[in-house]
């Protein structure tokens, strides 16, 4: 089966780094995507890695390793507005690498002062 | 430019209806998805469209369909409904080949 972990919550203060993980089991599997979504509203695209290493992308950088079936995702310098669900979802084979998509069942990231 | 766009936001229907959500996709993008997302939970791929066909299908059932027309919009039907499908569904669009999806607001769909 196609499954991604993810710590159901995590605190943070503002200012600060946080580091949220995903592992995953799964075959077939493409890369690792991260989206964020705050309350009512609609996930939205963070990164995507493709091969192992780090991506970066300002404040955010994310991590893959295939060897360990695993990832996390970098928040810096966090600020209230951070205060979101962070997913990771791995692009599964099929007609593009798009096709299937797996989401994790996310982390609840709060910020606090 | 418009992003994605689902009607309608909030549905009520009781149980054994039938009911059609819709999505348009972001301009230009030809691929459309859809997704199950229950309170507290992560979306759940229910099938993705192409060129007016379903390409890739998750784990729902067959009370689940959906269609694509010509200019890339998409419909998603759900038969027979049953409590358990009370839930924000989900629509994203994205090109052919790329790894970022974009996602609309989703339609609140509850069932009594």
């Amino acid at each position: 089966g196609q499954s991604l972990e993810q710590p159901s919550e995590v605190t943070a203060v503002e200012g600060a780094i946080v580091q949220m993980n995903c592992t995953y089991q799964t075959s077939g599997f493409y890369g690792l995507s991260w989206y964020q979504q705050h309350d009512g509203g609609a996930p939205t695209f963070l990164s995507y890695n493709a091969l192992d290493g780090l991506e970066e992308t300002g404040r955010f950088s994310s991590f893959l390793s295939r060897s360990d079936s695993y990832g996390y995702l970098l928040l810096q310098e966090l600020q209230m507005k951070d205060s979101a669900s962070y997913f990771c979802a791995g692009n599964g084979p099929g007609y593009s690498s798009a096709s299937k998509i797996i989401f994790g069942s996310g982390t609840r990231l709060s910020i606090r002062p | 430019d418009a992003g994605v766009t689902q009607s309608p936001t909030h549905l009520i229907k009781t149980r054994g209806q039938q009911v059609t959500l819709r999505c348009s996709p972001k301009s230009g993008h030809d691929t459309v998805s859809w997704y199950q997302q229950a309170l507290g939970q992560g979306p759940q791929f229910i099938f993705q469209y192409y060129e007016e066909e379903e390409r890739q299908r998750g784990n729902f059932p067959d009370r689940f369909s959906g269609h694509q027309f010509p200019n890339y919009s998409s419909e998603l039907n759900v038969n027979a409904l049953l409590l358990g499908d009370s839930a924000l569904y989900l629509c994203a669009s994205s090109l052919l080949g790329s790894n970022e999806q974009f996602f609309g607001p989703g339609t609140r769909l509850t069932v009594l």
